[in-house]
């Protein structure tokens, strides 16, 4: 059974900071890999999408990295900016529903 | 393409109360996923169409839940006597047949069970 974590659960910077969010899978038959984020009470904006063939994929100050075989990913957002603050969920896709499996996200705040 | 739209965006309502909300998905996408987020925690699947066949169902989707996708084009997710336990978002998402792997979230329905 497909598990997603998300370390860590909550984060707290400084505005201007370069900062990491981790995501790790359990089982690296996944079709893709998808960061999302959610600010409160709304829906999901999708950030990045890499294919499973993929190693990363960049957007702006966002940068997610993949690797299937160690079932992780990394997001890494550049000069954090205080409107940033939101929930990071990391999902894959796997399985024949091509369902997606979220992970439990990480909740940023970016001071300023 | 105006996107995955729900409806209604909020809804609240008394414990035993029925409720129903309505999926529109992006037009031509033959796939249609329902999930159920409950506060701090991420989405869960609860089931899935592919056109107007359901093709998959959660163990969360108890009984009392029931999603149809008649004609194959906007969905149905309905909750019978609704409980507390029942206060989520419900997201819908849906995909085409020629990129299965990516799904479009519509922006959800708040439920609030009081």
């Amino acid at each position: 059974k497909q598990e997603v974590t998300q370390i860590p659960a909550a984060l707290s910077v400084p505005e201007g900071e370069n900062l990491v969010l981790n995501c790790s899978f359990t089982d690296s038959a996944i079709y893709n890999l998808q960061w999302f984020r959610q600010d409160p009470g709304k829906g999901l904006t999708s950030l990045l999408l890499i294919q499973s063939s993929q190693r990363e994929q960049t957007s702006g100050r966002l940068n997610a990295s993949l690797d299937k075989s160690s079932g992780r990913s990394t997001l890494y957002i550049a000069a954090s900016q205080p409107g940033d603050s939101a929930t990071y969920l990391c999902a894959v896709t796997s399985g024949g529903t091509y369902k997606y499996i979220f992970g439990t996200g990480t909740r940023l705040k970016v001071l300023a | 393409d105006t996107g995955v739209s729900q409806n209604p965006r909020h809804k609240i309502t008394k414990r035993g109360q029925n409720v129903t909300f309505r999926c529109d998905p992006i037009s031509e996408h033959n796939r249609l996923y329902w999930y159920r987020q409950t506060l701090g925690q991420g989405p869960e699947f609860l089931t899935y169409f592919q056109n107007e066949a359901q093709l998959e169902k959660s163990r969360l989707l108890s009984d009392r839940f029931s999603a149809e996708r008649p004609k194959g084009s906007f969905s149905t997710l309905e909750i019978q006597r609704t409980e507390q336990g029942d206060s989520a978002m419900y997201l819908c998402a849906s995909s085409h047949q020629d990129h299965v792997d990516t799904q479009y979230f519509g922006p959800g329905t708040r439920l609030t069970v009081l």
